[in-house]
């Protein structure tokens, strides 16, 4: 398996844009995270997806934010707008409980900046 | 509720010198552990888990951890550093299949 795939890696955007990250998980996972890390706050567990279905947003900041998991296959994280203080890496990540696996995979990450 | 705490935002060490950094936990039920490494620019990789059995665990690029219950402890030692360790590393614990992070220490390694 090519692992947890994240697009974009960069992504440079102006303020009130409208921003739109992706995800692909590891085939055969059925949960999904999405975090945030910044200097300040570290590792943030923003929200997370167990078969599809989102269990708990409540690391979302604000309403600008939200995601979807319309399958087993994909998932997106989307800011709209976007203001400077969303600047930060933001990574994916899958994990499975079967055999007894518990740890989660890990995207490369889309490094996002807000101007 | 599930918790962890890193002490140390910052370790410096000599090549060649034991590395120890130090992780705590809290965990309303037995905890899964976990130790992840970040390169720059990088995702986060699996250094070594700790889930039931052995409270020794041992993990790649000579890496190793001890669960200690008593003391709600996962500190990761390694007994020679070299440069290539210098890096990020997460502790994380898993009570309820979320994992939960600690801050991160930054391992500086100085020749």
């Amino acid at each position: 398996d090519a692992g947890v795939i994240q697009s974009p890696r960069h992504e440079v955007t102006e303020m009130g844009q409208e921003v739109t990250l992706r995800c692909k998980p590891i085939s055969g996972h059925d949960y999904l995270f999405w975090y945030r890390q910044t200097m300040m706050r570290g590792l943030e567990l923003l929200i997370y997806f167990n078969n599809n279905v989102p269990i708990d947003d409540s690391g979302m900041p604000e309403d600008r934010f939200s995601a979807k998991m319309p399958n087993a296959s994909f998932s997106t994280l989307k800011i709209q707008p976007s203001e400077p203080r969303d600047s930060a890496v933001y990574f994916c990540a899958s994990s499975t409980l079967i055999r007894g696996n518990t740890e989660a995979f890990f995207g490369q990450g889309t490094r996002l900046t807000v101007v | 509720a599930q918790s962890v705490t890193q002490l140390g935002s910052h370790v410096s060490v000599s090549e060649g010198a034991l590395v120890l950094l130090r992780c705590n936990y809290s965990s309303s039920v037995p905890p899964y552990l976990f130790w992840y490494v970040q390169y720059p620019n990088q995702g986060l990789q699996l250094l070594l888990k700790y889930t039931t059995g052995a409270t020794l665990v041992k993990g790649i690029n000579g890496f190793e951890a001890e669960f200690k219950k008593s003391e709600t402890s996962f500190h990761l030692t390694k007994p020679s550093a070299h440069m290539s360790d210098a890096a990020e590393y997460f502790c994380a614990v898993t009570g309820s299949y979320i994992p939960t992070f600690g801050r991160g220490t930054s391992l500086i390694v100085h020749p």
